[in-house]
């Protein structure tokens, strides 16, 4: 049972560039969630999915896209990759609660 | 609108010492409470989760109550020792019409061997 699996663990992106984080959980929960992790600044809720077809932005939805493409995953775009956008993501799911996190991954934007 | 705020932000204290961590948030009519840990480098590990009926939820050397009315939440632990040293987040999760969770930014702490 490999819980929330996040993909991948490490990225450099210069300025401009496109990419997509991979998250998979494995344990039929309906919510699963996008944050991102600043210095100082605790977990900021980018986008949500409460139900397999349905997302909601949260406190820092600008610069980011999500796809809800089943139950099980969830990703997030990066279409033009900013230094701003330098941080820690963590993917998380629900099913009502509590939360499950997985590891993270730690990007960087030069 | 939905916010939640940690206090202290950062707090040193002697190993053996009795702690306090304080947690408010806007809305009171929350789903549930919880309480994690999280190490450097590290992904976040759940310690307490209460839900809106209870008061309060107690694993070990921990003890999280929660007042609603007041919006309040707090995170007491007991003989801390330099292995408590962490970041400690309050999330709280509300239901408006979808699960939606809310982070604190975390009171980093630092016990003192």
């Amino acid at each position: 049972n490999a819980g929330v699996t996040q993909t991948p663990k490490f990225q450099v992106l210069k300025t401009g560039q496109s990419m997509t984080l991979q998250c998979a959980q494995d344990m039929n929960h309906n919510s699963m969630y996008w944050y991102r992790q600043d210095p100082g600044m605790g977990l900021r809720l980018i986008y949500y999915s409460a139900s397999e077809g349905t997302t909601d932005k949260g406190e820092v939805p600008n610069g980011y896209n999500v796809s809800r493409l089943n139950k099980r995953e969830f990703s997030l775009r990066l279409e033009s990759a900013a230094p701003s956008q330098t941080s820690v993501y963590f993917c998380a799911s629900s099913e009502e609660s509590p939360l499950h996190f997985g590891n993270g991954t730690r990007l960087t934007v030069t | 609108k939905q916010e939640v705020t940690q206090i202290p932000a950062a707090l040193s204290v002697p190993e053996g010492e009795n702690l306090v961590l304080n947690c408010s948030f806007t809305d009171s009519a929350i789903y549930n409470l919880q309480w994690f840990r999280q190490d450097p480098g590290k992904g976040l590990t759940s310690l307490l989760l209460i839900q809106s009926s209870q008061r309060e939820q107690t694993s070990g050397r921990l003890n999280a109550s929660l007042d609603k009315s007041s919006g309040r939440s707090t995170l007491y632990i007991a003989a801390s020792q330099p292995g408590d040293s962490a970041t400690y987040l309050c999330a709280v999760e509300w239901n408006t019409g979808g699960f939606k969770t809310i982070f604190g930014a975390g009171t980093r702490l630092f016990v003192k061997a």
